[in-house]
């Protein structure tokens, strides 16, 4: 089993739709979690902190279960702009940290 | 919020060149700095993880001797790819955070080695 995997997509939803990607994360130890946006050959950029106590900015929501060990990210009334890649990131810190990405969901919005 | 600086952005040079890559956090401490690989369509893969003044930790499988990293302050890190070949040819990102908070991104340096 892959140390954190995610559903590669694309989803492909209509502007206005609301989307929702989870990702798995297989050591239960682990400790931070976030979601990054990743434009087209570009730099991956922070997009929100994942708490147990879950995470809103705007239009986007951010979950964790570590019971089920996964992380979800929902965003709402969804934009032509907000089509890129969305990775997770799942951090283990013991000896020295440990930082894993997803794969990425990619995301196209639809006008 | 806090900036990195990825430099150069773009290199294009001959099998066998070493070509050096510096990260820069603008403005705050960066007491671990990251370097990943992205080959197209696949995700960020970690080549090496540094913490300032240390020997850097390599992933299994990344050359220490080819891909040699210095990270000599609190705000610079390094990364040489030695007598670089085409399968060396990638996107290599930086990344820097302070305790506790996350990592901030490079804007990425695409290598292509001809």
């Amino acid at each position: 089993r892959k140390e954190v995997e995610q559903d590669p997509g694309p989803f492909n939803v209509p502007e206005g739709a609301t989307v929702a990607f989870n990702c798995t994360y297989s050591n239960s130890a682990s400790q931070s979690f976030f979601w990054y946006r990743q434009d087209c050959r570009k730099e991956p950029k922070l997009l929100m902190s994942v708490y147990s106590s879950g995470n809103e900015d705007g239009r986007f929501t951010a979950q964790l279960n570590r019971a089920s060990q996964y992380i979800s990210l929902l965003i709402r009334d969804s934009k032509l702009s907000d089509s890129a890649t969305y990775l997770c990131v799942v951090i283990l810190t013991g000896g020295y940290q440990k930082v894993t990405f997803g794969i990425g969901t990619k995301l196209q919005v639809i006008p | 919020g806090a900036v990195v600086s990825q430099h150069p952005s773009r290199v294009i040079c001959k099998s066998g060149t070493s070509v050096k890559i510096e990260c820069r956090s603008l403005d705050f401490q960066a007491t671990t700095m990251f370097w990943y690989r992205q080959f197209p369509k696949q995700s960020l893969m970690l080549m090496a993880t540094s913490n300032e003044g240390s020997k850097a930790t390599y992933e299994q499988g990344v050359e220490k001797d080819k891909f040699l990293i210095n990270h000599a302050s609190l705000t610079l890190s390094t990364l040489t790819v030695t007598s670089a070949h085409p399968e060396d040819s990638s996107f290599y990102i930086c990344s820097a955070r302070d305790q506790g908070e996350p990592q901030h991104f490079g804007d990425g340096t695409r290598l292509s080695i001809l």
